[in-house]
């Protein structure tokens, strides 16, 4: 049972460039979300979707958009990269999006350059 | 603007103690309550749910809530070098609040 997927686990990108990551569940969870994480800036939430065909914005949602392929999948995408977005993405997941835990994947470490 | 707050450390603590880590949070009516445990690297991984007050128990960790006080705390019983790692309390109600962690250090 692998939980929640990432993948890449590694991306080094140039300013501009534009990439996809990708999140899968495989617990038949219903919500879904991307966080980004900064050295002193704890956990932020990017985007979420409560449920499938469902996406809403979080706390920094700008410069990314997000697509919930299926009750399964939820990728994030980066149009035009940017040195600022240099950070760690987590994707994680829950039951239910209110007063439920999350799972989480073990992260993507992107670089900007 | 809704808050978690935490004490960003690092907690020194020897190993065999209990250590103690608090959270406090801004709205009042916030229902549900978690610590994830996030080693140097890696993912956050859920510890404990607390959703109403009081104490609960979970081998040697409690993790305890007074809303009243707004605040939620987790002690750790008989330390290990274990877990030394960030200890992070969230809310997730109508809104996901994470605070921005805790560090603990177990001393052998």
């Amino acid at each position: 049972n692998a939980g929640v997927t990432q993948t890449p686990k590694f991306q080094v990108l140039k300013t501009g460039q534009s990439m996809t990551l990708q999140c899968a569940q495989d617990m038949n969870h219903n919500s879904m979300y991307w966080y980004r994480q900064d050295p002193g800036m704890g956990l932020r939430l990017i985007y979420y979707s409560a449920s499938e065909g469902t996406t809403d914005k979080g706390e920094v949602p700008n410069g990314y958009n997000v697509s919930r392929l299926n009750k399964r999948e939820f990728s994030l995408r980066l149009e035009s990269a940017a040195p600022s977005q240099t950070s760690v993405y987590f994707c994680a997941s829950s039951v239910e999006r209110v007063n439920q835990p999350q799972h989480f994947g073990d992260g993507t470490r992107l670089s900007i350059l | 603007q809704k808050e978690v707050e935490q004490n960003s450390g690092p907690l020194s603590v020897p190993e065999g103690a209990i250590a103690s880590l608090n959270c406090t949070y801004s709205d009042r009516g916030s229902q549900s309550f978690f610590w994830y445990r996030q080693y140097s690297g890696k993912s956050p991984e859920l510890i404990m749910s607390i959703y109403s007050n009081g104490d609960k128990e979970d081998g040697r960790f409690t993790a305890q809530l007074n809303k009243a006080s707004q605040y939620v705390s987790l002690l750790i019983r008989d330390s290990q070098p274990s877990d030394s790692a960030t200890y992070l309390c969230a809310v997730n109600d109508d809104k996901i609040i994470f605070g921005k962690g805790t560090r603990l250090h177990i001393l052998p």
